[in-house]
């Protein structure tokens, strides 16, 4: 167990719609990342958040968004879903932003029908 | 960009049969290079950073070392537990502190 959560772990919906994921860092980690994991793409860096404030982005849509709360817990935003954003999309937090390893949650798997 | 490429794609191994995994990359500097196990359906898991060339880590049957252009992770006498996906990624020194990560190669190892 990394101590980064995720939720939900399944989500299954249409296209078009709007979805929230969410993430809980590890203790003391101020630094989070999400990920997406596809199987023709593999994984992909999205979207960097430290400490409230956005720090880096990654090849994500505009129809994607994140930010990061004051209790440092972050939240995925996917809106207009098309077929090909089905995958897993995984949260990662790490002490700072600097030369540390990130630490991993178990995903969630998201399926648009 | 930061391009990491894994090799062999797939292994398959008896057990007990030692092997070594391949991850070269190529990037503007390197912060650091780092290894993941990730099992099916599930998040990577941590195993490993390598700093510089000539770094050596040690994790049970595990081994990572790291030279200018790739990393290695050889697997000694591996048990059927060490089948897994292992991932391997960059970090450089320009930029953001993103991981770019390889395929992944992907262990069976029969009893």
């Amino acid at each position: 167990d990394s101590g980064v959560t995720q939720t939900p772990k399944h989500l299954i919906t249409a296209t078009g719609q709007r979805v929230t994921l969410r993430c809980s860092p590890r203790s003391g980690d101020l630094s989070v990342y999400w990920y997406q994991q596809s199987l023709d793409q593999g994984l992909q860096f999205l979207i960097q958040y430290y400490n409230g404030e956005e720090r880096a982005k990654g090849n994500i849509l505009e129809r994607f968004s994140a930010q990061q709360f004051p209790d440092l817990h972050s939240e995925l935003n996917l809106s207009s879903l098309e077929l090909g954003d089905s995958a897993l999309y995984f949260c990662a937090s790490s002490v700072d932003s600097g030369r540390t390893e990130q630490f991993f949650g178990p995903g969630t798997r998201l399926t648009v029908l | 960009e930061d391009q990491v490429t894994q090799s062999p794609e797939a292994l398959r191994l008896q057990e007990g049969e030692s092997s070594s995994l391949n991850c070269s990359y190529t990037v503007s500097g390197l912060r650091g290079l780092f290894w993941y196990r990730q099992d099916p359906g599930k998040g990577p898991e941590f195993l490993f950073t390598l700093y510089s060339a000539g770094e050596e880590k040690e994790k049970e049957r595990l081994k990572a070392t790291l030279t200018k252009k790739e990393s290695f992770l050889h697997i000694t006498a591996p048990k059927p537990e060490d089948s897994a996906t292992y991932l391997c990624a960059v970090q450089g020194l320009i930029g953001d502190y993103k991981l770019s990560f390889g395929a992944g190669t992907t262990v069976t190892v029969r009893a």
